[in-house]
């Protein structure tokens, strides 16, 4: 029963430095979503796929850029980290189009800038 | 646009006490109004979900329903426990292109012995 697996769970950066979030689901789910978890901000958009082959910006794309390799992976990546990056990264997915379905959220990727 | 306003804690209360977290929100059309939990060091996991007006959701001794004329969720539970020590999120759906959630900013819950 893995459902959403993220890895990795902890990631030390230095600014400027790059890495890939990497996200993977089991549930043959069609929509992927990337979000982060700052203080105080509740949980944010960063970017999404509706379907394979599909990305759109979300409401704090910038700095990140995603790729929907195929329909079980979605992955995140920073090309030059900055510190204010510094968050929790969560991936979901989610099955059938619409708006009673609930996302499946992975255990999220806890990553700091230096 | 969508937003969802929610009391933001934290809420402290002793095992068997009343919770009540309060949920608020605006949208477009008829929204499905959903509730979250993450335990420490965990992701978000679904708790209850309601789709339409009237509605109530409950799991785990939590219910919230839906009130359409005072647009809230109001998440509640008659007998806490320190299990359910955690951060609640309440959140959206409005059906939108691409069903994405609107989460308000999460309310920190710890329950005492």
């Amino acid at each position: 029963n893995a459902g959403v697996t993220q890895t990795p769970k902890f990631q030390v950066l230095k600014t400027g430095q790059s890495m890939t979030l990497q996200c993977a689901q089991d549930m043959n789910h069609n929509s992927m979503y990337w979000y982060r978890q700052d203080p105080g901000m509740g949980l944010r958009l960063i970017y999404y796929s509706a379907s394979e082959g599909t990305t759109d910006k979300g409401e704090v794309p910038n700095g990140y850029n995603v790729s929907r390799l195929n329909k079980r992976e979605f992955s995140l990546r920073l090309e030059s980290a900055a510190p204010s990056q510094t968050s929790v990264y969560f991936c979901a997915s989610t099955g059938v189009r619409g708006k009673n379905q609930p996302q499946h959220f992975g255990d999220g990727t806890r990553l700091s800038i230096l | 646009g969508n937003s969802v306003t929610q009391m933001e804690g934290p809420v402290t209360l002793s095992e068997e006490a009343f919770l009540t977290i309060n949920c608020t929100y605006t949208a477009t059309g008829y929204p499905s109004l959903f509730w979250y939990v993450q335990y420490p060091g965990e992701g978000l996991q679904l708790l209850l979900k309601a789709t339409k007006a009237d509605d109530k959701g409950s799991n785990k001794g939590f219910e919230a329903t839906y009130r359409k004329e005072t647009t809230s969720f109001h998440l509640e539970k008659g007998s806490v426990q320190v299990s359910d020590s955690a951060v609640y999120f309440c959140a959206l759906s409005d059906g939108g292109s691409n069903y994405k959630l609107t989460f308000g900013k999460g309310t920190l819950l710890t329950v005492n012995p």
